[in-house]
């Protein structure tokens, strides 16, 4: 099966800084690469992706980087706050279906 | 522009069941995919539907079947249920099947199996 595992389950941080969210992929065929935001009793909320093609990119506050030579995935959250507070998911596909990771609990501490 | 919804929101069942979960897709989305959430996981691929066809398949038992309708709506059934299918259930659209399209996920349906 594939396996697509974050380094840390649960990040704390201060209202206003930088937070950054990893996630390892281990199927070198993955192409395309999602971020979900879930906060609690909702689904899966879009906030960035990238495709493999591309090392970088920006959205509003967040920027997504990809390292295929290691197959390492990172969320960057800039000024992160209170409602950044979720956990977040990795989720990478071959072309075929969605695998997720365990997800990365975010708490910003006001 | 409506979202991706699903009813019910929560179920309570008990072993040896059967369950029907239901979902609307985005408006002007064609494909469905369900997804079964346990408790402190990221969401397991169950199955995509596609022309009122299941297109793709995860690792699930064939306890686990669905339907689309015509109109994109569709249902996931399970049978025979156990206590490990205890979980948040979610639903996702996308416009094109596969793996590559951004796919927009609704609020899930809770089930409890007791």
């Amino acid at each position: 099966g594939e396996s697509v595992g974050l380094h840390l389950p649960t990040l704390s941080v201060q209202e206003g800084d930088n937070s950054i969210i990893n996630c390892a992929y281990s199927n070198s065929a993955s192409d395309y690469f999602i971020w979900y935001k879930q906060e609690s009793g909702k689904g899966p909320q879009f906030i960035i992706d990238i495709r493999s093609n591309m090392d970088k990119r920006q959205g509003q506050r967040v920027t997504v980087l990809l390292n295929k030579t290691v197959k390492h995935l990172s969320l960057q959250i800039a000024a992160t706050q209170p409602g950044d507070s979720a956990v977040y998911f990795c989720a990478e596909t071959p072309g075929n279906q969605f695998y997720f990771g365990t997800g990365t609990s975010l708490t910003v501490i006001p | 522009d409506a979202g991706v919804t699903q009813s019910p929101t929560h179920l309570i069942k008990t072993r040896g069941q059967q369950v029907t979960l239901r979902c609307s897709p985005k408006s002007g989305h064609d494909t469905v995919s369900w997804y079964q959430q346990a408790l402190g996981q990221g969401p397991q691929f169950i199955f995509q539907y596609y022309e009122e066809e299941e297109r793709q398949r995860g690792n699930f038992p064939d306890r686990f079947s669905g339907h689309q309708f015509p109109n994109y709506s569709s249902e996931l059934n399970v049978n025979a249920l156990l206590l490990g299918d205890s979980a948040l259930y979610l639903c996702a659209s996308a416009d094109a099947p596969g793996g590559h399209n951004e796919q927009f996920f609704g609020p899930g349906t809770r089930l409890t199996v007791l």
